[in-house]
């Protein structure tokens, strides 16, 4: 069975800084996929960020970034220039063979003015 | 672009009563899937369908059914409503594919009185 574990309850950032969200994973399968997803109040689940266990490099889109290091089974999202729209629940998930997503329990980011 | 398109966006029902909520996936994607969120929880993989055959099931309670039709659509079936119901159900999308991300439909917000 797959687990993903956010223990951050919850995180503050000012404005323009950057920012990192943990996530660590637990698998026994040597092909999974990690996936961050970002959450606003109004509720939609939005992706942000893929990452193969085998790529070879770390996975970028935009202002984030995924810092992939599968030895210690972790896959943190870095957030760069944080902006005031970022404030949301962000979920780290996985899947193993294209099947379901598995999801943390997320962490509520708040951006400060 | 198109997304996947959820319907409807909020409903009410009354205990043990039915609901039905409705899920149209991007084009050409041929894996649905569904979840749960609970009020401050992360989304449970309740079923999902690949080419409208039924390809995996989590914890979803025999209240509940789904099915996908020929067109592709799916739709989540639930009967004996409970107050326990009352959560935030997504529909999700993607290619049965390695590497491709799921997208998510703007939820239905379902409460149970």
């Amino acid at each position: 069975a797959q687990k993903i574990t956010q223990t951050q309850p919850g995180m503050f950032v000012q404005e323009k800084e950057a920012v990192t969200l943990d996530c660590t994973y637990d698998t026994s399968d040597p092909s999974y996929g990690l996936f961050w997803y970002k959450q606003p109040s109004s509720g939609e689940m939005i992706f942000l960020i893929y990452q193969g266990s085998y790529d070879q490099q770390n996975a970028t889109e935009g202002r984030y970034s995924l810092n992939f290091q599968k030895a210690r089974k972790s896959a943190n999202l870095v957030i760069s220039a944080s902006q005031l729209g970022d404030s949301a629940m962000y979920f780290c998930a996985m899947t193993v063979a294209n099947s379901k997503l598995t999801f943390g329990k997320g962490i509520t980011l708040s951006v400060r003015p | 672009a198109a997304g996947v398109i959820q319907s409807p966006r909020h409903l009410i029902k009354e205990k043990r009563e039915t609901a039905t909520l409705k899920c149209y996936p991007i084009p050409r994607h041929d894996t649905v899937y569904w979840y749960q969120q609970g009020p401050g929880q992360d989304p449970q993989f309740l079923i999902s369908f690949y080419e409208k055959m039924q390809s995996d099931k989590g914890s979803i309670p025999d209240r509940f059914s789904a099915q996908q039709f020929s067109d592709y659509h799916s739709e989540l079936n639930m009967s004996s409503l409970e107050l326990g119901d009352s959560a935030l159900y997504f529909c999700a999308s993607s290619l049965n594919r390695e590497g491709t991300e799921a997208f998510f439909g703007q939820g239905t917000r379902l409460t149970v009185v």
